[in-house]
């Protein structure tokens, strides 16, 4: 079975400061593309940031940066001065090279940004 | 690019009716996945369509519940006879044929409310 775990239901961050949200997956895969996306209250998903799993570097899109560790399934999300706009709930995702590429989703982190 | 739009955005209806939701992709995008949210929950994907072709159905997708996508285009879900547990937010997302894990671009999706 595919599993996305986030281990923190909820998170608060003042206005230009650093925070960091956990992740961890579980599949048998080795062929796999992973996501951030963000969940605005009452609006629409929106993709934050893409990993490719047999890429060792890290992806970076401007304030946002993953820290991919493969061995461990871990792919966690950085996010680098925070701003008010930031609060949403964020959701971790996996999804396989082949097949249907349906996302698997964790139960989402709500972060606050507090001014 | 119009984005993926969803409709209604809101459903409220009595146990035992039917109920028929609408999702237009980004043209030219030739997948389109169904997704279910329930409260504090990541969504969980229900089928996928590649053009007009439903490749893929979770075990969520019971037999009450029907999905079409008839030209390739728009596609609607519909639900019969709703239940209590049916009370959830439906997402719809598309993403271009071509590519490997490209992601997937999100509706606002439609609350069902079952009374």
């Amino acid at each position: 079975a595919q599993t996305v775990t986030q281990s923190q239901p909820e998170m608060s961050v003042q206005e230009a400061e650093t925070v960091t949200l956990s992740c961890t997956y579980d599949t048998s895969e080795n062929n796999y593309y992973l996501f951030w996306y963000k969940q605005p209250p009452s609006r629409q998903m929106i993709l934050v940031i893409r990993q490719e799993a047999y890429k060792q570097q890290n992806a970076t899109e401007n304030r946002f940066s993953v820290n991919f560790q493969k061995a461990a399934k871990s792919f966690s999300l950085k996010i680098s001065d925070s701003q008010l706009g930031d609060t949403a709930m964020y959701f971790c995702a996996f999804t396989f090279r082949t097949g249907a590429n349906n996302l698997f989703f964790g139960t989402g982190t709500r972060l606050t940004v507090i001014p | 690019d119009t984005g993926v739009s969803q409709d209604p955005r809101h459903k409220i209806t009595k146990r035992g009716q039917n109920v028929t939701f609408r999702c237009d992709p980004i043209s030219e995008h030739n997948r389109l996945y169904w997704y279910r949210q329930t409260l504090g929950q990541g969504p969980e994907f229900l089928t996928y369509f590649q053009n007009e072709a439903q490749l893929e159905k979770s075990r969520l997708l019971s037999d009450r519940f029907s999905a079409e996508r008839p030209k390739g285009s728009f596609s609607t879900l519909e639900i019969q006879r709703t239940e209590q547990g049916d009370s959830a937010m439906y997402l719809c997302a598309s993403s271009p044929g071509t590519g490997l894990g490209q992601p997937q671009h999100f509706g606002d999706g439609t609350r069902l409310s079952i009374l």
